[in-house]
């Protein structure tokens, strides 16, 4: 089983809606979380970091449920900008522990 | 402050052949890593090191090595090119207390 799973996706929205994105981790000892954006053909960037208590920058939000195991992303008000690959990452231990990335979900928002 | 940096972008081998993918990292940061990344497959991390002079296997070691000399360097050999080993080749850094990672614009590597 692999330790990230997403949606599988593609997720296709018109400008203005709101999108939900969820992401399941195996490793209850699982302690930092965040999503990450992947425009096409370019690097990662990290879009948010995930707080136990939810956490909110703009149109963006996450939450977390530990008791399930459990990370979500929602985008309200979608713009054509938010097109993109967004992949849930899980960090398990200390910082000198690895990130495990999920493979991803892909939203293209349309006019 | 140019970040990460990777050469080359793209590359083209035969199979057998080797070569190294630079990266280098003028933050400071004292956590390098490499990640490959199939269609399908996600990132999937190839080595890593917490500093100078250490470095450790990740997920999928086979095939490459890496070394640490310098803080800012942190070069991915590959030792006998296969075709499975096509694939775009991200190399990211960050700070040793800190999980935001900061990826380079990747190496797109064909074998063919």
């Amino acid at each position: 089983r692999k330790e990230v799973e997403q949606d599988p996706g593609p997720f296709n929205v018109p400008e203005g809606a709101t999108v939900a994105f969820n992401c399941t981790y195996s490793n209850s000892a699982s302690q930092s979380f965040f999503w990450y954006r992947q425009d096409c053909r370019k690097e990662p960037k990290l879009l948010m970091s995930v707080y136990s208590s939810g956490n909110e920058d703009g149109r963006f939000t996450a939450q977390l449920n530990r008791a399930s195991q459990y990370i979500s992303l929602l985008i309200r008000d979608s713009k054509l900008s938010d097109s993109a690959t967004y992949l849930c990452v899980v960090n398990w231990g200390s910082t000198l522990g690895r990130l495990y990335f999920g493979r991803g979900t892909q939203l293209t928002v349309w006019p | 402050n140019a970040g990460v940096t990777q050469t080359p972008k793209f590359q083209v081998l035969k199979t057998g052949q080797s070569m190294t993918l630079q990266c280098a990292q003028d933050m400071n940061h004292e956590y390098m890593s490499w990640y490959r990344q199939d269609p399908g497959m996600g990132l999937r991390l190839i080595h890593y090191s917490v500093g100078a002079g250490i470095t450790d296997q990740g997920e999928v070691p086979n095939g490459y090595n890496v070394s640490r000399s310098t803080t800012e360097d942190f070069p991915l050999r590959l030792l006998s090119a296969a075709p499975s080993q096509t694939s775009v080749y991200f190399c990211a850094s960050r700070l040793l207390e800190a999980y935001e990672q900061y990826f380079g614009p990747g190496t797109r590597l064909t074998v063919t």
